[in-house]
């Protein structure tokens, strides 16, 4: 068990280009989340899944955003049409209860 | 109102002393306590939960929860530097699966 692994670490994008994140969460985790966190504020929610169902997602998460978990095992977030704004940290992280998560190591986004 | 409040700091102590962290939560109906540490450039990492009122202790850390006040608290004892870090106060409503998020409490241990 490696923990939750994010890719990419760091993802440098132009205005107006799409990204795509991945996570694989710890194997026997079947809740998966993603949040975003920027400077000097704690992670927002963005989404969960729980095995292969999206069961909730944040007003935070406009139409540009998307993400998947297709087979209840690693999940990937597309961002369309970058903007500056999206630019921050975005954290996965994985649980097998609501006990608390562990978190990945993040994907830091940065669009210019 | 945000649903975690905590206060920024930062807080400085020197080594050895106790650290005393604070978060206030909105929610009331709330059961479920984290509290997260977070190194400068790296993601948040459990170190306590707590479910009930009282204290919850784990090695040089103690949790403290109040419902009625709707407070938790985080105490650490023996402060090292290698505590230094942002600790992050996050609830679990009573209802749906996110965590709320305090700003997180910048704790400088000094040596």
């Amino acid at each position: 068990d490696t923990g939750v692994s994010q890719n990419p670490r760091h993802k440098i994008t132009k205005r107006g280009q799409n990204v795509t994140f991945r996570c694989d969460p710890i194997s026997e985790h079947n809740r998966l989340y993603w949040y975003r966190q920027t400077l000097g504020q704690g992670p927002e929610f963005l989404t969960y899944f729980q095995n292969e169902a999206q069961l909730e997602k944040s007003r935070l998460l406009s139409d540009r955003f998307s993400a998947e978990r297709p087979k209840g095992s690693f999940s990937t977030l597309e961002i369309q049409r970058t903007e500056q704004g999206d630019s921050a940290m975005y954290l996965c992280a994985s649980s097998l209860d609501t006990n608390g998560y562990t978190f990945g190591s993040g994907t830091r986004l940065t669009v210019v | 109102q945000k649903e975690v409040e905590q206060n920024s700091g930062p807080l400085s102590v020197p080594e050895g002393a106790i650290a005393s962290l604070n978060c206030t939560y909105s929610d009331r109906g709330s059961q479920s306590f984290f509290w997260y540490r977070q190194y400068s450039g790296k993601s948040p990492e459990l170190i306590m939960s707590i479910y009930s009122n009282g204290d919850k202790e784990d090695g040089r850390f103690t949790a403290q929860l109040n419902k009625a006040s709707q407070y938790v608290s985080l105490l650490i004892r023996d402060s090292q530097p290698s505590d230094s870090a942002t600790y992050l106060c996050a609830v679990k409503p009573n209802t749906g699966n996110q965590f709320y998020f305090g700003t997180g409490t910048s704790l400088t241990v000094i040596p």
